[in-house]
């Protein structure tokens, strides 16, 4: 079993609608970050967070930590935001990040 | 910089050959990172500078592997007598600390043929 994982594993939706990307983890962290991954391989960190919620424009990414579990969400999603989302966590044993296998979301306009 | 900046963005090298890849943190960022991404597969971690010393190396799956940093800046991850199975992309991340916020890199796309 993986440390990280994530559902749905692929995600397809229209224009507009509200996606929720999940993500568990089964270690002890100190913080979470969610990672966008554009076709080319580039990665922008979206969010670090180690509680609570966070809101940047359209997403929004929160945490539980007591049930081990962070969701990040898209509202009034575009095609612009098709690209892989990773789920990573460091660990409070160390400084690496662990990650989840990536969910791929396609936004068709 | 602005970033953190890898080069090259692309390198095809033989099979047996040595490969360079080099990665520029952000400016002040102590904590600078190495992973890799082969086809198809998640994110694996290779190795952790913190300074100029590597206190986690754990990750690197070789002793053809190796990486340093210098000036608590640059770090160079070299691949000795690459083999297929080498092809990948590595992608360097740096931070403020450890347990600050990590920022990547492009990343080096690698073909061994």
């Amino acid at each position: 079993k993986n440390e990280v994982e994530q559902s749905p594993q692929n995600l397809t939706a229209q224009e507009g609608e509200f996606i929720t990307i999940n993500c568990s983890y089964s270690v002890g962290i100190s913080a979470l970050h969610w990672l966008q991954q554009h076709p080319g391989g580039g990665i922008v960190s979206l969010f670090m967070l180690s509680s609570g919620k966070k809101k940047h424009g359209r997403l929004i990414a929160t945490i539980n930590i007591q049930e081990k579990h962070s969701s990040l969400h898209i509202t009034a999603s575009h095609p612009r935001d098709s690209a892989v989302y990773i789920c990573a966590v460091k660990e409070t044993s160390g400084s690496r990040l662990t990650f989840g296998e990536g969910t791929q979301l396609t936004v068709n306009p | 910089g602005a970033g953190v900046s890898q080069s090259p963005s692309n390198k095809v090298t033989e099979k047996g050959k040595d490969v360079e890849l080099r990665c520029d943190p952000i400016s002040g960022h102590t904590a600078l990172y190495w992973y890799r991404q082969s086809l198809g597969q998640g994110l694996e971690f290779l190795i952790y500078f913190q300074g100029n010393s590597a206190p986690d190396k754990s990750g690197l799956p070789s002793d053809r592997f190796s990486a340093e940093r210098t000036g608590g800046s640059v770090s160079t991850l070299t691949i000795q007598r690459t083999q297929q199975e080498d092809s990948a992309v590595y992608l360097c991340a740096s931070s403020f600390g450890p347990f600050t916020e990590a920022f990547f890199g492009q990343g080096t796309r690698l073909t061994v043929v």
